[in-house]
């Protein structure tokens, strides 16, 4: 139930298109899911965090879309630049706890 | 503020040797976490600590695993013995009080031949 699955494990996009990542999750308890993007050679930080109480948040030209009841959110990356090309993960938390439950990563590429 | 700051950035060793990773989280955050990432794995919560005492260490793999933090600003990994299934990407992250976001260091990349 702690499990956050993940896909696509890997996605090659080509500039100016979109790109999609998926996430799905079991627990009902989980109330913030964060994104995480992860530079060659550097630690994940965080991208962009979206809590129950809204289906979207965008920040710039990232998104994310929120479906309570599948269970699922996704990121999206409008516009997608050479330089987005990372590792992505998404990740949730419950409630008080304090750690945070990673999803697999998606390690993306944008074409030039 | 200089972020979470690991050292050393590269670890090479030879199996049953000692390995211990270093940590300085970021100065007034509480809450410091160990993961380690590997390509089979991804990203797995090793053991976090509360004010320097570990909360949960259930993600230690196993006894050869310890981690101490001695005071606020330093923490340690250490691995003895190693094994070459430990080679991987060790990082450290840290973050205050009931905030979610974590900040994580560079990481540590470990090679046990």
């Amino acid at each position: 139930q702690q499990q956050v699955k993940q896909s696509p494990q890997s996605l090659i996009v080509q500039k100016g298109g979109i790109s999609i990542i998926n996430c799905a999750y079991e627990n009902t308890a989980f109330d913030y899911f964060p994104w995480y993007q992860q530079f060659p050679g550097k630690g994940p930080a965080l991208l962009i965090a979206i809590r129950p109480d809204v289906s979207e948040k965008k920040e710039g030209r990232f998104t994310i879309s929120f479906n309570k009841s599948a269970k699922q959110f996704s990121l999206h990356i409008m516009d997608s630049q050479p330089g987005d090309s990372a590792t992505y993960f998404c990740a949730a938390k419950r409630g008080s706890a304090r750690q945070l439950t990673f999803g697999s990563g998606t390690q993306l590429t944008v074409l030039p | 503020d200089a972020g979470v700051i690991q050292s050393p950035r590269h670890e090479v060793t030879e199996m049953g040797q000692e390995v211990t990773l270093r940590c300085k989280p970021i100065s007034g955050h509480d809450y410091l976490f160990w993961y380690r990432q590997t390509m089979m794995r991804g990203l797995e919560l090793l053991i976090y600590f509360n004010n320097n005492v570990p909360i949960d260490d259930s993600g230690m793999p196993e006894d050869r695993f310890s981690a101490k933090m001695p005071n606020a600003s330093f923490s340690t990994l250490k691995i003895q013995p190693s094994e070459p299934r430990d080679s991987a990407v060790y990082f450290c992250a840290s973050k205050r009080g009931a905030t979610d976001t974590q900040y994580f260091g560079p990481g540590t990349r470990l090679t046990v031949l």
